[in-house]
């Protein structure tokens, strides 16, 4: 069973255009969390999740915006899409210390 | 500032020991975290220490001193599947708990 799931893998598309990335986790924890990792490897947090309130907004565009219907769900909605957000973006979930992460989702804005 | 430092690239050959140091720099601290990530995957969590000393878990063991700002990852009998990105992060008390991770060092291990 996979704890935590993203969809798509992979997304291609145009700029300007307006999509989303789905993450679900199976573990049952609290907190959900969106990772950037640009081509440089760079990992950088976006949001975080706990029990459905947004507990951490860092510096990201408005344009970006985490929806989380339920605990096991935190879905990301780009609007407007940028060539600056091609990268993989990772979902995750902790518990405690240990983060578990999604496999990723490889975005690449044309 | 918050910043964590760590070396880019690491290279050493299959069986050898090879040390990762990484040196934080927080406005509050609950702990180290050590992930792994290989080429095309997502990090997976290695260890944590959260306490001075040193936490063994196989063929890797992992070094905080909170009174220096300082950990280190070990690697012993390395592996050719051990080349992988390696990341350390700490937890932020005071600031939402929030997780930072460093660029990560790029280990290479040679037959």
């Amino acid at each position: 069973d996979t704890a935590v799931s993203q969809t798509p893998k992979y997304l291609v598309t145009q700029m300007g255009n307006d999509k989303s990335i789905k993450c679900e986790q199976n573990l049952g924890h609290d907190t959900m969390y969106w990772y950037k990792q640009d081509s440089k490897k760079f990992l950088k947090i976006m949001f975080s999740y706990n029990n459905k309130e947004l507990i951490i907004n860092e510096t990201v565009p408005n344009r970006f915006s985490p929806k989380s219907p339920d605990k096991a769900h935190l879905n990301l909605h780009i609007n407007s899409l940028e060539l600056g957000d091609s990268a993989v973006y990772f979902c995750a979930s902790s518990q405690f210390e240990t983060q578990y992460f999604g496999p990723g989702t490889r975005l690449l804005v044309l | 500032g918050q910043s964590l430092e760590q070396p880019s690239e690491v290279t050493a050959v299959e069986g050898a020991i090879v040390q990762i140091n990484c040196t934080y720099q927080t406005s509050g601290f609950y702990g180290l975290s050590w992930y792994q990530q290989h080429d095309g995957g997502a990090p997976t969590f290695l260890s944590y220490n959260a306490l001075d000393g040193l936490e063994e878990t196989g063929r890797f063991s992992s070094f905080l001193s909170r009174s220096d700002s300082y950990g280190y990852l070990l690697l012993q009998e390395l592996q050719m599947k051990d080349s992988a990105s390696y990341f350390c992060a700490v937890r932020e008390s005071g600031n939402n708990n929030d997780m930072r991770f460093g660029a990560g060092t790029r280990l290479t291990v040679k037959p």
